[in-house]
């Protein structure tokens, strides 16, 4: 089936302007993750979804970040008066949680490439 | 929290030879480690992967082993190819409240060289 997917695939905006970022999770992947990849480094972990709950936000990195889910589908980050610091790739993955069991691979989209000038 | 390092940074191979990458990890009760291929402009894809109850684990060219006392993992690919140049990335994580949190490495930028 389809993998995930994310929009934009590149975002441009204005320092002080607000971003909203889409992902697709594969179809009946209960679990979401979003990460930041900052140019040349590692992935960091930003929020788990769990269905529409966020069990653990414990990676976005200001108050300017928020991400909603909408039931076990859509995702979408926002991020508000955007700083030149929040220039990013940001990734979504998916994965099939069961409770109780150990959680299965995350696959991840194509990414979001956000430039704030 | 968990921390992961990852070593090297870069790693320059000729095509043919082998190519091992190693991390380690803080938290002793870390129990999944997965490694991340990623091309360039492309998305991280999962090429191998090993859970705590073993210590090696092997797909092909590639295999992953793990020491749970030394704390650390390291993938090993080889008779390299050109098409095997990416960025490496390998992570940690524990299974807790329902769900792998996974603390990557800075990542190993590999380059094979026909």
């Amino acid at each position: 089936g389809a993998g995930v997917s994310q929009s934009p695939s590149n975002k441009v905006t204005e320092k002080g302007k607000d971003v909203e970022l889409r992902c697709d999770p594969i179809s009946g992947h209960t679990a979401l993750y979003w990460y930041r990849q900052r140019l040349g480094q590692g992935l960091e972990f930003l929020i788990y979804f769990q269905g529409n709950s966020a069990p653990d936000k414990s990676g976005l990195p200001s108050d300017r970040f928020s991400a909603e889910r909408t039931g076990e589908s859509v995702s979408t980050l926002t991020i508000q008066r955007t700083q030149q610091e929040d220039s990013a790739v940001y990734l979504c993955a998916s994965s099939r949680t069961s409770g109780g069991v150990p959680a299965d691979t995350q696959y991840f989209g194509p990414g979001t490439r956000l430039t704030v000038l | 929290g968990e921390n992961v390092e990852q070593h090297p940074s870069t790693l320059s191979v000729q095509e043919g030879d082998s190519a091992v990458i190693k991390c380690t990890y803080s938290d002793s009760a870390s129990n999944y480690f997965p490694w991340y291929k990623q091309e360039l402009g492309k998305r991280p894809q999962l090429i191998i992967d090993i859970r705590s109850n073993v210590g090696e684990k092997k797909d092909q060219r590639i295999a992953v082993t793990l020491n749970k006392t030394a704390k650390h993992f390291s993938l090993h690919i080889t008779e390299t190819q050109p098409e095997d140049s990416a960025v490496y990335f390998c992570a940690a994580a524990r299974f807790s409240g329902g769900y792998n949190k996974l603390i990557f490495g800075a990542g190993t930028r590999l380059a094979v060289h026909p």
